[in-house]
């Protein structure tokens, strides 16, 4: 059975911080990793990942996977009250085309 | 495009009561996935139809919770009985060709008392 598994469950930083979310999966026929923000209604797509070291960025937002050691990790910079959210780590895999959702980070900031 | 729409978006019944959830896709996507959240279990997939034909319902609970699609415009998922520990966020998502690019509706909170 597919399994994600985010770190840490939740995290409180003050604003302009740094942080950095964990992801780390076991998937049978692994195809893309990806990343979701949720505020208080459905989550929204930030990045996906299919391939080592390549970093995604957007904004303040960066994310990179390593497929070796089946983790991703996502960076946010100079964080803001906005960015705090529920983030969330999928994965996907060839053959059942299912989303397997990890449990996600909460993520506040405070001002 | 209004996104993908869900009704209602609370509901609240008591137990042994049928529920019965709806989801509109976004218009030309030819997947569509049924969600429930939980805080202790996160998102899980329920079941997922591609071109209206149910494709993927192991994640369906039990009997008691069944879904349909019977065109390409309108889903829907039905509990019955209800039971409080159905109590969750049931999300709709939709897309087309890439599994990876899944649009959510907002949600449907249902509380069973």
């Amino acid at each position: 059975e597919d399994k994600v598994v985010q770190s840490p469950l939740s995290l409180v930083v003050h604003e302009g911080d740094t942080v950095t979310l964990n992801c780390s999966y076991e998937v049978t026929n692994f195809r893309s990793l990806l990343w979701y923000k949720q505020e208080k209604k459905a989550p929204t797509f930030l990045f996906m990942l299919t391939s080592s070291g390549i970093e995604k960025k957007s904004g303040r937002l960066s994310s990179i996977l390593d497929k070796k050691e089946l983790f991703s990790i996502l960076n946010i910079t100079a964080t803001q009250t906005g960015d705090s959210a529920v983030y969330l780590c999928a994965v996907i895999n060839f053959g059942n085309e299912k989303l397997t959702f990890g449990t996600g980070t909460r993520l506040t900031i405070i001002p | 495009d209004a996104g993908v729409i869900q009704s209602p978006r609370h509901e609240v019944t008591e137990m042994g009561q049928e529920v019965t959830l709806r989801c509109k896709p976004i218009s030309g996507h030819n997947s569509l996935f049924w969600y429930r959240q939980t805080m202790m279990r996160g998102l899980e997939l329920l079941i997922y139809f591609n071109n209206n034909v149910p494709i993927d319902d192991s994640g369906m609970p039990e009997d008691r919770f069944s879904a349909k699609m019977p065109n390409a415009s309108f889903s829907t998922l039905k509990i019955q009985p209800s039971e409080p520990r159905d109590s969750a966020v049931y999300f709709c998502a939709s897309t087309t060709g890439a599994r990876e690019t899944q649009y959510f509706g907002p949600g449907t909170r249902l509380l069973v008392l």
